[in-house]
C-alpha cells in the first residue's frame, strides 16, 4: 500500500534563507510524486511532479525536489525563502500506470519571518 | 480556460439537515475526485470517478454520504443527515489521466466548500 509521511508539521525560516520540507513515501510500485501548495483560502496548486523521468525536478516559484529511491524520499527545497512562500505544503504519492489515486501527507506549514 | 468550479464556497447548516455540494471539472477531464480536508490535516479521498463510474468509493461513509456524476461531467456530493463531525472543507479535483493506461497526470483542485455543521 502507498503512504506518505511529512516529517515536519511546522517549519519556520527567515526570509532569504533556504527551505527544506521533508517527505518520505512508501509504495509497492514505482510511484509518482507531487508537491502541492495551499495558500489560505485558496485551492491546492501543483508545485512540481516526479513521474520516473529526471530525479531532480524543478517546479514553480524556484522550488525543486529530488527523488531518492534508496532513501524513499522526495524532499522539497528552495534556496531562498520569500515571504509569499508562507503556506501549507503537501507531499502526494500515487501509483504509476494511471491508477490516479492521490494520497496526501498531513502537510507542513511553512512560516517565513522577515 | 476555467478551472475546477465548486459551489457553494461556504455552507452553514444545523446538524441532521441535508447538504449538497456541486463540482464542475475542467472540460475534457475524465477523472473526478472528491476529497475531505479536516482542519490541520491533508485531504482524504472520499470518492473517485472515471467518467460516470465510481471506481474508488471505499472511503465514502455510505450511510450518510452519496455522490453522483451523471453524464460523466458535473458531480454532486450529498450528506444526509449531516453530523457535527462533518465540518470540513470538501474539495473537488479533476485530471485528464486515462484510467490504467497512462502515467499519472496532475490533478487540478477547486477552491473547496467549507462546511460548518452547528
Amino acid at each position: 500500500a502507498q503512504s506518505v509521511t511529512q516529517l515536519d508539521s511546522h517549519v519556520s525560516v527567515s526570509e532569504g534563507t533556504p527551505v527544506l520540507l521533508r517527505c518520505n513515501y512508501s509504495s509497492s510500485y514505482s510511484p509518482s510524486l507531487f508537491w502541492y501548495v495551499q495558500h489560505p483560502n485558496k485551492g491546492l496548486q501543483l508545485l512540481l511532479k516526479y513521474t520516473s523521468a529526471a530525479t531532480l525536478v524543478k517546479g514553480i516559484n524556484g522550488f525543486e525536489a529530488e527523488f531518492k529511491k534508496s532513501e524513499t524520499s522526495f524532499h522539497l527545497t528552495k534556496p531562498s525563502a520569500h515571504m509569499s512562500d508562507a503556506a501549507e505544503y503537501f507531499c502526494v504519492v500515487t501509483l504509476s500506470g494511471g491508477y490516479n489515486k492521490l494520497i496526501f501527507g498531513a502537510g507542513t506549514r511553512l512560516a517565513v519571518h522577515p | 480556460e476555467a478551472g475546477v468550479v465548486q459551489s457553494p464556497r461556504y455552507k452553514i447548516i444545523e446538524k441532521k439537515q441535508p447538504v449538497a455540494f456541486w463540482c464542475n471539472p475542467i472540460s475534457g477531464h475524465n477523472t473526478l475526485y472528491w476529497y475531505r480536508q479536516n482542519l490541520g490535516q491533508g485531504p482524504e479521498l472520499l470518492i473517485r470517478y472515471e467518467n460516470e463510474e465510481a471506481v474508488d468509493d471505499s472511503q465514502l461513509p455510505k450511510d450518510r454520504f452519496s455522490a453522483e456524476r451523471l453524464k460523466g461531467v458535473d458531480s454532486t456530493l450529498k450528506i444526509q443527515p449531516a453530523e457535527l463531525g462533518d465540518s470540513a472543507v470538501y474539495l473537488c479535483a479533476s485530471s485528464s489521466g486515462e484510467f490504467r493506461t497512462s502515467m499519472n497526470t496532475e490533478a487540478f483542485f477547486g477552491q473547496g466548500t467549507r462546511l460548518t455543521v452547528v
